[in-house]
This record gives structure tokens, sequence and C-alpha cells, in this order.
């Protein structure tokens, strides 16, 4: 998957509780991306980054977070599951704003 | 307001029998239009990329092309292993740095 790893594969949580999705790449592209894939929906953007601490959000951001404060990862955190938040989530890496998206394996999330 | 839709959502095939993916895209200006290939479980892996009105790639079975209003996915005598769900996206020159991703066609080849 292009050089980017995702943990953890699979997780359940309860409604209310907070996790932390890890996103991490050894490409060294400054492009960093989280979307997530709904069944029967396309890919949404949450949140991307033009580079070590710098991020901004996507389409759906809400009730997510993220932080980048290395090249290398870019985790992106649920404070407080919701059901809603039930989903595939992917990380994308990117050399450059034009460039291709190459992603990683994706994270599947299940809120009860 | 930018936009992609892929057609058909699902195509069978038989083995050999040579068919077209469909992705019509609205966007303000194209800066680029992606197709991956998505197995079940797994992230969209890249096929191809295309800039511009008349450009076309290949990659073995498959040949991407583009128009100023869609692009078309043609699957030469697939195979059983070319089963998978085919995503488009586009990004447009609007500024911001997000694709805007279709819905995907389920492709399944018979053998």
């Amino acid at each position: 998957n292009a050089g980017v790893t995702q943990t953890p594969k699979f997780r359940i949580l309860k409604i209310g509780q907070s996790m932390t999705l890890q996103c991490a790449q050894d490409m060294n592209h400054n492009y960093m991306y989280w979307y997530r894939q709904d069944p029967g929906m396309g890919l949404k953007l949450i949140y991307y980054s033009v580079g070590a601490g710098i991020t901004d959000k996507g389409e759906v951001p809400n009730g997510y977070n993220v932080s980048r404060s290395t090249t290398e990862d870019f985790p992106l955190r649920l404070e407080l599951a919701a059901p809603s938040q039930t989903s595939v989530y992917f990380c994308a890496i990117a050399t450059g704003a034009r460039e291709t998206q190459y992603f990683g394996p994706g994270t599947r999330l299940l809120v009860l | 307001e930018d936009q992609v839709t892929q057609s058909p959502e699902a195509l069978r095939l038989q083995e050999g029998e040579s068919s077209s993916l469909n992705c019509s895209y609205t966007v303000s200006g194209l800066r680029g239009l992606f197709w991956y290939r998505q197995d079940p479980g797994k992230g969209p892996e890249f096929l191809f990329t295309l800039y511009s009105a008349g450009e076309e790639k290949e990659k073995e079975r498959l040949k991407a092309t583009l128009t100023k209003k869609e692009s078309f996915l043609h699957i030469t005598a697939p195979k059983p292993e070319d089963s998978a769900t085919y995503l488009c996206a586009v990004q447009s020159t609007s500024g911001t740095y997000k694709y805007i991703f279709g819905t995907g066609t389920r492709l399944k080849v018979l053998a």
C-alpha cells in the first residue's frame, strides 16, 4: 500500500469512547489525507495536511481531530464516538497538491 | 457544485467480454481525473491519472480515456482477476486539495 500503514485494522467502540486511528508513511511525502468510506457512498475527505504542523478541514470534519507533528505520522482522533462514525477510514499520501494520492489499507471502525 | 457520477453501479461480464465503465464529472475546472481499483477489504489502488481532454492511458487490459465531460475505463478481454470496484475521482482547479470521488462501479468477471 505505497508505504502507508494504518493501525488498527479493525476496532469496535462503544458510544462515547475515544480512540486514535494511526497513519504512518515512510515515503517522506508532505501531503497526507484522511477519508471515510461508507457503503454506497464515495470517499469523503475528513482532514488533510500539507506538511508537519499544518492541517485543515475537509468535507466532513465534525467529530474528528488531527495533528501532524512529524512528516511521517498523521493520527486521526475520535473524541466521543457515535454510531454515525461507523465506517472504513483510509489514510492517503501525495507528494503535492496536484499529485496522485496513494492509499493505505484502511481501518474498519464499528461504533455500538 | 463539483460532482462525479459513475455508471453502471454494477457490471457482470463473462471472461473475455469487453466493456466500458463511465465516469461523468462536473467541475469548474479540471486539474486531474484519477482511476483507482479497490478490492474488498483493501484500500484503493492507483491505476491512472488523466489531465486533459483527449488523453489516454493503458495498462494491461485497461485503457482510460478522457473528454471534457467524462472518462471511460475500457476493459478488453477481462479475466476473473479483474473483478473489483473501480473508483473515479476528480480534482478541480478551484483551489482546494480534495478529490471528489464517485461511488464506484462493482465489476464481476465470470470464468
